[in-house]
């Protein structure tokens, strides 16, 4: 079984600041794991993903995320955020040949000019 | 250009009412999925196809119905059962089968908001 949980229903950061958004999972098998991004009324879209492999991953925009087993973490990162990052963003797992991606609440991002 | 095509983007259901959401790619993805969002709750899998003429229920599958009679299409059928089928619905595909099937990216239309008055 796989789930994931993101903290923080949503974060308020300035302009230029760090951007760090939680997300841990829980997995019987390795997983791949996922950051999408959600801009008002729109569908998802891909920020990154891990499979295998180094466990930085660098993504769009700017975004990284590191895959950190021992914390079962894949916690997304941009050093300086920019009003265009506004968006709702959603972690997800899944395992080698599953069907099921499974996706965490969602945490929205809001930035302070 | 390729992608995911929703519709209608909004729409309007009287209770009792039974509406189909449509959704069509031209990617030659192998699977198909239907996810309902509410506001904090993220995304629930109602529906999934890896090949046609196939389907399986996801998580909150009640309610909803589905067929897979074309590669290319994935319609979901909101019935009068669903008791609550207001809500953002949201259709992706993503190609499948091999051991790392698992990592292969969804891409998704642009929705469908489903409003019962």
């Amino acid at each position: 079984a796989q789930s994931v949980t993101q903290l923080g229903s949503h974060v308020s950061v300035s302009e230029g600041a760090l951007v760090l958004l939680r997300c841990n999972y829980s997995s019987s098998v390795p997983p791949y794991l996922f950051w999408y991004v959600q801009y008002p009324n729109q569908g998802l879209q891909l920020l990154l993903k891990y499979t295998t492999g180094a466990t930085l991953v660098k993504g769009i925009n700017g975004f990284e995320a590191e895959f950190k087993k021992s914390e079962t973490s894949f916690h997304l990162t941009k050093p300086s955020a920019h009003m265009s990052d506004a968006a709702e963003y959603f972690c997800a797992v899944s395992g080698s040949s599953a069907s099921k991606i499974i996706f965490g609440s969602g945490t929205r991002l809001s930035i302070r000019p | 250009d390729g992608g995911i095509t929703q519709s209608p983007k909004y729409l309007f259901r009287k209770e009792g009412q039974n509406v189909t959401l449509s959704c069509e790619q031209n990617l030659n993805h192998d699977a198909m999925y239907w996810y309902r969002q509410d506001p904090g709750q993220g995304l629930r899998l109602i529906y999934y196809s890896q090949i046609v003429n196939d389907f399986q229920k996801g998580d909150i599958a009640e309610g909803y119905s589905v067929s897979r009679e074309k590669k290319e299409s994935f319609p979901l059928t909101v019935t009068s059962a669903q008791k609550n089928p207001t809500a953002f619905y949201l259709c992706a595909s993503s190609f499948k089968g091999g051991l790392s099937s698992g990592a292969n990216v969804l891409t998704f239309g642009a929705g469908s908001r489903l409003t019962v008055l």
